[in-house]
C-alpha cells in the first residue's frame, strides 16, 4: 500500500485563489520531504525541500512567497500555491524517504488546473 | 549539459522484443542510482535500484558504469504492460545531507501487440 499519501489528487481553481496540497508519510516519520512539479512531457523538477520545524529550501527560480511550504509535523508537509495563475497548472508531486539513501516514495500527485 | 540525460525515445517495440535504455549523469560524486517507471498521469514508482555489480530482476537488468558515468536498463521479452515512461534517477546527496534526486527527462516505451 501507499506509504506517502497526497491530497487532493486533482483540483481546479480560479485565477487568483490559493490551493493547498497535503503530503503525509503514513507509516514513518519524515523530517524531510520534497516537492516536485512536472509539466506535460517533461521530467520532475525539484521545487523545494521541506524541513520539519524549519524553513523550506527552495530551488533556484522557485518563488518562496508564491509556493508556501509548511512542515509542522514529522508526517505532514503542505504546499500552498498562492494567487494561482494558469501557468501554475501542472502536476505536483511530493516524496519522502524512510531513511537516508533509500528508495524515495512518492505521493499520488496532484493535478492542478487554474482557470 | 543536463545533470541526467536519457535517450529521448519514444521507443515503439513489438511484444516479446528486447529493448535497452541508456542514461548518463554528470556528477561523479553521485551516490545511488535508480530506474523508476511512470505511467501516464501517475506518480513515479521504483522499478529497481542500480548496483555497481549490475543487477537483474526477472526480465529487467540494470547496469552501472561509474567510470563512464553511465546507467542502462534492459527489458527482455517485453509485455504490453511494460508501456510507460522510464525515468533514470540519480541521488546526488552527500552523506548526512538531505536526499535529493535528479530525474532524467524519461524515455517513453510503447509495446505494441
Amino acid at each position: 500500500g501507499a506509504v506517502v499519501s497526497q491530497h487532493p489528487s486533482w483540483v481546479i481553481c480560479k485565477s487568483g485563489t490559493s490551493v493547498k496540497i497535503e503530503c503525509r508519510s503514513l507509516d514513518f516519520q519524515a523530517t524531510t520531504m520534497f516537492w516536485y512539479r512536472q509539466f506535460p512531457k517533461q521530467s520532475l523538477m525539484l521545487m523545494a525541500t521541506s524541513n520539519e520545524g524549519s524553513k523550506a529550501t527552495y530551488e533556484q527560480g522557485v518563488e518562496k512567497d508564491k509556493f508556501l511550504i509548511n512542515h509542522a509535523s514529522l508526517t505532514l508537509s503542505t504546499l500552498t500555491v498562492t494567487s494561482a495563475h494558469p501557468e501554475d497548472s501542472s502536476f505536483y508531486i511530493c516524496s519522502a524517504n524512510r531513511q537516508l539513501n533509500t528508495e524515495a516514495f512518492f505521493g499520488q500527485g496532484t493535478r492542478l488546473t487554474v482557470v | 549539459r543536463k545533470e541526467v540525460e536519457q535517450d529521448p525515445g519514444p521507443f515503439n517495440v513489438p511484444e516479446g522484443a528486447t529493448v535497452a535504455f541508456n542514461c548518463t549523469y554528470s556528477n561523479s560524486a553521485s551516490q545511488s542510482f535508480f530506474w523508476y517507471r511512470q505511467d501516464c498521469r501517475k506518480e513515479p514508482k521504483l522499478l529497481m535500484s542500480v548496483y555497481s555489480s549490475g543487477n537483474e530482476d526477472g526480465r529487467f537488468t540494470a547496469q552501472l558504469n561509474r567510470a563512464s558515468q553511465y546507467i542502462s536498463l534492459l527489458i527482455r521479452d517485453s509485455k504490453l504492460s511494460d508501456s510507460a515512461t522510464y525515468l533514470c534517477v540519480v541521488n546526488q546527496g552527500a552523506s548526512g545531507s538531505a536526499r535529493q534526486l535528479t530525474f532524467g527527462s524519461g524515455t517513453q516505451l510503447t509495446v505494441l501487440p
